[in-house]
């Protein structure tokens, strides 16, 4: 059973528009939401991430939005570019820990 | 610092057959622990540690043993390998375990199981 659900599963973007990915939770012991950029044949990489008392969180391009009633936050890339090509996970964790509970992805590619 | 590094980064195992998969970070990180990427299911928490001598079990981890000796080194054990388990293996280490820490991911370890 899938704890944090993603959506979509890929996603094309035109250059400069805008990249939008969605996550969903059940667990509402979860109070740390981070997101991971990975690029092909690396390791995740911490993008930007949220606790659940914020609604939004941006940095430069891009903006974490959270709505802790709907259980649900989602990742907006603001003039997306061909280097932001890239799978994006969302995650959870819970109780203070460290213990990463991911989505299961989504494979965005930007085209020119 | 070279972070967190990984070794090998290719492997092919037969069934039934052992190996060690190696982790090392070199930023005195407390925490370190061991995910699996497969297609479609995200990255799964295997097993983790909080510090030297201190090791747990994350969401899979049957199949594989930890143990941590040292600050710096955190191998994953494959005891009796499956095709189940071809997958890429992931090590990961943070400061502490605060949910706030960054977590640093190494370059990972293609592994496959014939």
């Amino acid at each position: 059973q899938q704890q944090v659900k993603q959506s979509p599963q890929s996603l094309i973007v035109q250059k400069g528009g805008i990249s939008i990915i969605n996550c969903a939770y059940e667990n509402t012991a979860f109070d740390y939401f981070p997101w991971y950029q990975q690029f092909p044949g690396k390791g995740p990489a911490l993008l930007i991430a949220i606790r659940p008392d914020v609604s939004e969180k941006k940095e430069g391009r891009f903006t974490i939005s959270f709505n802790k009633s709907a259980k649900q936050f989602s990742l907006h890339i603001m003039d997306s570019q061909p280097g932001d090509s890239a799978t994006y996970f969302c995650a959870a964790l819970q109780g203070g820990g460290n213990k990463l509970t991911f989505g299961t992805g989504t494979q965005l590619k930007v085209e020119l | 610092n070279a972070g967190v590094t990984q070794t090998p980064k290719f492997q092919v195992l037969k069934t039934g057959q052992s190996m060690t998969l190696q982790c090392a970070q070199d930023m005195n990180h407390e925490y370190m622990s061991w995910y699996r990427q497969d297609p479609g299911m995200g990255l799964r928490l295997i097993h983790y540690s909080v510090g030297a001598g201190i090791t747990d079990q994350g969401e899979v981890p049957n199949g594989y043993n930890v143990s941590r000796s040292t600050t710096e080194d955190f191998p994953l054990r494959l005891l009796s390998a499956a095709p189940s388990q071809t997958s890429v293996y992931f090590c990961a280490s943070s400061p502490t375990y605060t949910s706030t820490d960054t977590q640093y991911f190494g370059p990972g370890t293609r592994l496959t199981v014939l």
